[in-house]
């Protein structure tokens, strides 16, 4: 069965600090997918960024970096010099391949709230 | 570009009442999806269509019923509201296939209270 754990629930940071969430998940799936998704204090899921298992480089995006090691079944998702705008909630998101037809469902981890200090 | 449109927005039900969340998307997506977030429990799927006339269950769907009877369109429906059913209901679509399929692009969420 697939399965996304982010064990940290909060997070709390002083504005310009460096911030990791982290994501673990397990699929028996050697193909797969993982997101990341954004949901500000407006309520609206934002999407950030989609790995596919196959390639592991990791990825920046101005302040915004993901590390994925398929060695620790990790996706983490680093912040750096953090700004009051990214406090959120965070989810990391697993799905299985879906060419072919799957339906490639979605799975969720429980979200990790971020706040960021002025 | 409207996107994925939810309604209603917010709504307040008795214990035994019944409703019917609308999702429409115009984006032409095949497949649709319908979650619910709890506090701490990130989002859950309920049901999910992955095309006109079909539809499945997802991990929490008692007491939901849905219908895709429209392309665009995918129904949510309460039979008999439960306090248990209180939650933010958010719907998704996804293509399925090309360059950027897999990313769900979500409604604004639906906001229920059963009381």
């Amino acid at each position: 069965a697939q399965k996304v754990t982010q064990a940290q629930t909060e997070i709390s940071v002083v504005e310009k600090e460096d911030v990791t969430l982290d994501c673990v998940y397990e699929t028996r799936d050697t193909t797969y997918y993982l997101f990341w998704y954004k949901q500000p204090p407006s309520g609206e899921l934002v999407f950030l960024i989609r790995r596919n298992s196959f390639d592991e480089q990791n990825e920046i995006s101005g302040r915004y970096s993901w590390n994925f090691q398929k060695s620790t079944s990790s996706f983490n998702f680093t912040i750096t010099a953090s700004q009051v705008v990214d406090s959120a909630v965070y989810f990391c998101a697993l799905s299985e391949a879906y060419y072919g037809g799957s339906q490639g469902n979605l799975i969720f981890g429980k979200g990790t709230k971020l706040s960021v200090k002025p | 570009n409207a996107g994925v449109t939810q309604t209603p927005k917010f709504r307040v039900l008795k214990t035994g009442q019944s409703m019917t969340l609308l999702c429409a998307q115009d984006m032409n997506h095949e497949y649709m999806y319908w979650y619910r977030q709890d506090p701490g429990m990130g989002l859950r799927l309920i049901h999910y269509s992955v095309g006109e006339g079909t539809t499945a269950k997802g991990e929490v769907p008692d007491g939901y019923n849905v219908s895709r009877l429209k392309k665009q369109n995918f129904l949510l429906g309460l039979e008999s509201a439960a306090p248990s059913q209180t939650s933010v209901y958010f719907c998704a679509s996804r293509t399925r296939q090309g360059p950027n399929t897999g990313e769900l692009f979500f409604g604004e969420g639906s906001r229920l209270t059963v009381l």
